[in-house]
């Protein structure tokens, strides 16, 4: 079975360009996370959909980043304009929530570099 | 709030050596849930034990074993016969319970070095 697909693996930018990264979540599964990797913050989730909806959002830093999942197989997480501080590992997480919490499956993360 | 702390930064050792990583937690939700994910070199993140907060039995699943001790808020996991392929950080992760059930809180990490 296919995991977390996450796309492009890598990803180097000018400051002041806008990013897109995309994921695909593991078929069936309702519930898409967007996480962010740092040295100084760790691992930080960003934003939570079920059913394609954002229920959480508060952990987005700021307007510059936006998300979308506009299908249940399919998912983005936009950063417009780019800057040096948002260069991280950006990973997506899905699962499918029963009752309760359920585990998290991770794709293999976009690594971005903001120059 | 949830938290997670994992006090060791760093461990190493040589291959076949067992190897303890600790983790201690903090919730006032009465019913949550506890992971351990494993990060290789490689960088991605890969799950490897849940355990919910009603069931303290520990449990061996091939060369990893885990104590979850509620009364001391512990969720510690152990590597039998350490290979060099175990080599990664593992991060402990709490989610679930009456307040935001889907957030997983990581603790800082434990990067596992295995020598040959």
């Amino acid at each position: 079975d296919a995991g977390v697909i996450q796309s492009p693996r890598h990803e180097v930018t000018e400051m002041g360009q806008e990013v897109t990264l995309r994921c695909k979540p593991i078929s069936g599964h309702n519930s898409l996370f967007w996480y962010r990797q740092t040295m100084m913050r760790g691992l930080e989730l960003l934003i939570y959909f079920n059913n394609n909806v954002p229920i959480d959002d508060s952990g987005m830093p700021e307007d510059r980043f936006s998300a979308k999942m506009p299908n249940a197989s399919f998912s983005t997480l936009k950063i417009q304009p780019s800057e040096p501080r948002d260069s991280a590992v950006y990973f997506c997480a899905s699962t499918q929530e029963r009752e309760g919490t359920d585990t998290q499956y991770f794709g293999p993360g976009t690594r971005l570099t903001v120059l | 709030a949830q938290k997670v702390t994992q006090a060791q930064t760093e461990i190493s050792v040589v291959e076949k050596e067992d190897v303890t990583l600790d983790c201690v937690y903090e919730t006032r939700d009465t019913t949550y849930y506890l992971f351990w994910y494993k990060q290789p070199p490689s960088g991605e993140l890969v799950f490897l034990i849940r355990r919910n907060s009603f069931d303290e039995q520990n449990e061996i699943s091939g060369r990893y074993s885990w104590n979850f001790q509620k009364s001391t808020s512990s969720f510690n996991f152990t590597i039998t016969a350490s290979q060099v392929v175990d080599s990664a950080v593992y991060f402990c992760a709490l989610s679930g319970g009456e307040s935001n059930d889907y957030k997983l809180s990581f603790g800082a990490g434990t990067t596992v070095t295995v020598r040959a």
